[in-house]
């Protein structure tokens, strides 16, 4: 199985601040098949960003995705409140497909 | 529009059977795969695996394999998810999502339901 160490496992920052939350793979994910999604608390999932740097339909684009092989990065350029959340990378290109532990983003 | 609606919140005992439902609607239900994850109290997202409504072609996750079943009924649009005999540790809560594929089975969730929460207990 390819494993997703998500990094780190909480940031806490003020809004209007920059998160860079890691997502690094135990074996290189084949077509840069990763895809982010941000959770709230008592919601579903929301896709995020897929093909590791492509946004889904409606996500503002303070989102972006980056990386490729074994390292992918999603960025928040500038926190707004609604971003406190928790975000989950997955892979899709290896099986099982399988998912990170989630970082939280918490206010600071 | 795309939604993804599931049945609701379930109380079980141990050793007896549930199927949860999926219903999907405002697309082709037949050309998309249908992707369950599991959520444990407190706890991560786990890829439990998908079935085609195509076809009802599976790919189960290793850790699911054997302890659950997926189907679904195309005259209306609903996937299933399915346990003979739960057991406390099934305690969770189940998501569906329809799977945007661009190669094979491959591919990400991109509308989600609303999540069933399972509550298995004695």
């Amino acid at each position: 199985d390819i494993v997703l160490a998500q990094s780190p496992g909480t940031l806490s920052l003020s809004p209007g601040e920059r998160a860079t939350l890691s997502c690094r793979a135990s074996q290189s994910v084949s077509s840069a098949y990763l895809a982010w999604y941000q959770q709230k608390p008592g919601q579903a999932p929301r896709l995020l960003i897929y093909g590791a740097s492509n946004r889904a339909t409606g996500i503002p684009d303070r989102f972006s995705g980056s990386g490729s092989g074994t390292d992918f990065t999603l960025t928040i350029s500038r926190l707004e409140s609604e971003d406190f959340a928790v975000y989950y990378c997955q892979q899709y290109g290896g099986s099982p497909r399988t998912f990170g532990q989630g970082t939280k983003v918490e206010i600071k | 529009e795309v939604q993804v609606v599931q049945s609701g919140a379930e109380v079980k005992k141990p050793g007896e059977s549930l199927r949860i439902s999926c219903k999907a609607s405002g697309y082709k239900f037949t050309n998309y795969w249908i992707g369950w994850v599991r959520q444990m109290p407190g706890k991560a997202l786990e890829w439990m695996g998908i079935i085609y409504p195509g076809d009802s072609d599976t790919r189960y996750s290793p850790s699911f394999q054997g302890q659950v079943t997926f189907s679904v009924d195309q005259s209306i649009t609903t996937a299933y998810l399915q346990w003979n005999s739960l057991k406390a540790s099934d305690t969770a809560i189940y998501y569906c999502a329809r799977q945007m594929s661009f190669t094979g089975s491959y591919g990400y969730f991109d509308y989600w339901g609303q999540g069933t929460l399972v509550t298995v207990s004695s």
